[in-house]
């Protein structure tokens, strides 16, 4: 069966500096793989995908994340946070050929002065 | 804004009761899906419909059930509530099953 993991629940990471959050995903065929973030009070909110081609993609906000088969992970990072980052993340895989997102746990990220 | 609307956006009722959810998609998109989001159980997928047709289902209850209008818009219907269906309803549309889902802002249900 599909799955997500998100090791981090929590993450506290200081304005300006860099963040990098974690994914694991377990999946037979070559993965649709997804972040999203969930502001307070919001929807979720599509930071980037990746379904083949370049392992580096590049996502909306400045943030990116690198697709790596070998350790199936999909880790989202970002070189300098800003203080509107403060959220949930959410890794999320394709489950089946119908569609539906495997979401992984979430990572709140807090970003402190 | 993702371009998909949902109605209400909050809503309280006591158990034992009836409600119903409203989605309207991205314009275009034929694919509606809806997750609910509580605590303990996370996001998690509970039914897909296609231009009308429904597609995939999830870990939806039977008292749950969802139907997509010749417009498409959808609608999930939650009946013989618990408090325990206390959650947030987010409905996503994309073109087909292969694109990129875009997610409405949720309809928070309170149970009482």
């Amino acid at each position: 069966a599909q799955s997500v993991t998100q090791p981090d629940i929590h993450i506290t990471v200081s304005e300006g500096a860099s963040l990098e959050l974690r994914c694991n995903y377990s999946y037979g065929a070559t993965p649709y793989l997804f972040w999203y973030v969930q502001s307070p009070g919001q929807g979720l909110q599509l930071l980037l995908k990746y379904f083949s081609g370049d392992t580096l993609v590049q996502g909306i906000k400045g943030f990116e994340a690198e697709f790596k088969r070998s350790q199936s992970s999909f880790n989202l990072r970002k070189p300098s946070v800003h203080w509107s980052d403060a959220a949930e993340y959410f890794c999320a895989v394709r489950g089946d050929s119908w569609g539906k997102l495997q979401f992984g746990a979430g990572t709140q990220v807090v970003v402190t002065p | 804004d993702s371009g998909v609307t949902q109605t209400p956006k909050h809503l309280i009722t006591a158990t034992g009761q009836r409600v119903t959810l409203r989605c309207s998609p991205r314009s275009g998109d034929l694919s509606v899906y809806w997750y609910q989001q509580s605590l303990d159980q996370g996001l998690q997928f509970l039914i897909q419909y296609y231009n009308g047709e429904e597609r995939a289902k999830g870990n939806i209850l039977e008292r749950f059930s969802a139907q997509q209008f010749p417009d498409l818009h959808s609608e999930l219907n939650l009946s013989s509530l618990e408090l325990g269906d206390s959650a947030l309803y987010f409905c996503a549309s994309s073109k087909d099953s292969y694109n990129e889902q875009f997610f409405g802002p949720g309809t928070r249900l309170t149970v009482l």
